[in-house]
């Protein structure tokens, strides 16, 4: 899997839009675009993924540079509750043998302040 | 709740006591995995179940014992741990199938404290 660079940490103010960037520049062209984060103390939560092409769902929006060597996650109108850690990952989607672990990192802070 | 759960919540535990992890999830899934996550550090694959069948293996001490009886259940058997293996245990679901994704499912964990 190819290796990925976050920040150790943002903060960002309750409301606003939060934007957190992933250089990736070693991804191959069969490798997708992955984000989960971490609520202090719980399991990583899926937020979304994407290949090449803008994605978005109803927690966040994943924007991929053109050349695919980085990616922006955002999330729209953060709140207190978007306080988290959050891992960009970059893998295959289906390794051929039915089960492959993710490769956490250690990931952004982001920190919301009211 | 995730579909992914995870008991008991919280575990004290001596270093020569044995217990067990227990991890049970409904989603359909058919791989299993079990992760540590230590104070600060990222987490750390430890074992990978598909199908049942223990697939990955990350150099994790033979005082953990990882049990996939069927593919709703995953245990981990912990004996004679030390204080360095208190953690969070977090295990994860996914359906390893090709062009069908629906992400890894996590469960919220067992904090684990050796004392």
């Amino acid at each position: 899997d190819a290796k990925t660079t976050q920040p150790p940490s943002m903060d960002c103010a309750e409301g606003r839009a939060a934007n957190l960037p992933c250089n990736h520049s070693t991804i191959s062209g069969n490798e997708y675009v992955y984000w989960y984060r971490q609520i202090h103390s719980q399991g990583p939560q899926y937020i979304i993924h994407g290949l090449k092409n803008n994605e978005t769902n109803e927690m966040a929006s994943l924007i991929i540079t053109e050349d695919r060597k980085s990616s922006t996650l955002i999330l729209p109108h953060a709140t207190l509750r978007d306080t988290a850690v959050y891992y960009c990952i970059v893998r295959v989607t289906y390794s051929g043998g039915g089960a492959d672990g993710l490769t956490f990192g250690k990931g952004t802070h982001l920190i919301i302040q009211p | 709740e995730t579909g992914v759960t995870q008991t008991p919540r919280h575990l004290v535990m001596g270093m020569t006591n044995k217990k067990s992890l227990k991890c049970e999830q409904h989603l359909g899934h058919n791989a299993m995995y079990w992760y540590k996550q230590s104070a600060k550090k990222p987490l750390e694959l430890m074992f990978v179940y598909s199908l049942e069948e223990r697939v990955e293996n990350n150099s994790v001490p033979s005082r953990f014992s990882p049990e996939c009886p069927n593919s709703s259940h995953l245990f981990l058997h912990l004996h004679t741990l030390q204080p360095e293996d208190s953690a969070l245990y977090l295990c994860a679901s996914s359906q390893g199938r090709e062009g069908y994704y629906h992400g890894y499912t996590f469960g919220s964990g067992t904090r684990l404290t050796v004392v």
